[in-house]
């Protein structure tokens, strides 16, 4: 079975330049999540979609970062003009909200760096 | 405000040791505790647990949640450079499908 898949691995980029990753979430899954990870900070969540509705972006930092869902299949998130403090590990991970409890899988990630 | 915490941060141990990881909580209406494993990708699921007092058992690995004090432990037995990893407690809440994680126990299995 295919896991969540993330695009690009990695990404290499300038300050100001805009960056976006993407990530197909877990066919049958109506839950995503998008997740940042470093040192410092550890796993934080920044949004979260349920049946491709945007339900908690408390998490995003600023308006340089935007997420979107258009269908089941496919989630974006967007960060413009992007700055060296975004350099972090983006995690997608996906789940079935189902009324029980569920798991979140998680795709391998993007290793973001902005120079 | 929600939270999760894990102890230690970091744990170095010899093969064949016995570890303990700990994760305590404060979530408001907690709906189910996860162990995760992270290597050098993706964390990858270990447990789920929702009922105190019942342990979940994988192998070497075993997991049990006490909802009344709010806490979790992870023991790893007969330890292997294998299970070096960082260790990942999160919590997830009823309300809206919301995770939280703690920051991880980072363990090194030294041969």
């Amino acid at each position: 079975d295919a896991g969540v898949i993330q695009s690009p691995r990695h990404e290499v980029t300038e300050m100001g330049q805009e960056v976006t990753l993407r990530c197909k979430p877990i066919s049958g899954h109506n839950s995503l999540f998008w997740y940042r990870q470093t040192m410092m900070r550890g796993l934080e969540l920044l949004i979260y979609f349920n049946n491709n509705v945007p339900i908690d972006d408390s998490g995003m930092p600023e308006d340089r970062f935007s997420a979107k869902m258009p269908n089941a299949s496919f989630s974006t998130l967007k960060i413009q003009p992007s700055e060296p403090r975004d350099s972090a590990v983006y995690f997608c991970a996906s789940s079935l909200e189902s009324g029980g409890a569920q798991p979140q899988h998680f795709g391998d990630g993007t290793r973001l760096s902005i120079l | 405000e929600d939270k999760v915490v894990q102890s230690p941060l970091s744990l170095v141990v010899h093969e064949g040791d016995t570890v303990t990881l700990n994760c305590s909580y404060e979530v408001t209406n907690f709906r189910s505790l996860l162990w995760y494993k992270q290597e050098k990708k993706a964390p990858t699921f270990l447990f789920m647990l929702t009922s105190s007092g019942i342990e979940k058992k994988s192998g070497r690995l075993s997991s049990i949640l006490d909802k009344k004090e709010l806490f979790s432990i992870l023991n790893i037995t007969a330890t292997q450079t294998g299970d070096s990893a960082i260790y990942l407690c999160a919590v997830e809440a009823n309300t809206g499908n919301q995770f939280y994680f703690g920051t991880g126990t980072s363990l090194t299995v030294i041969p």
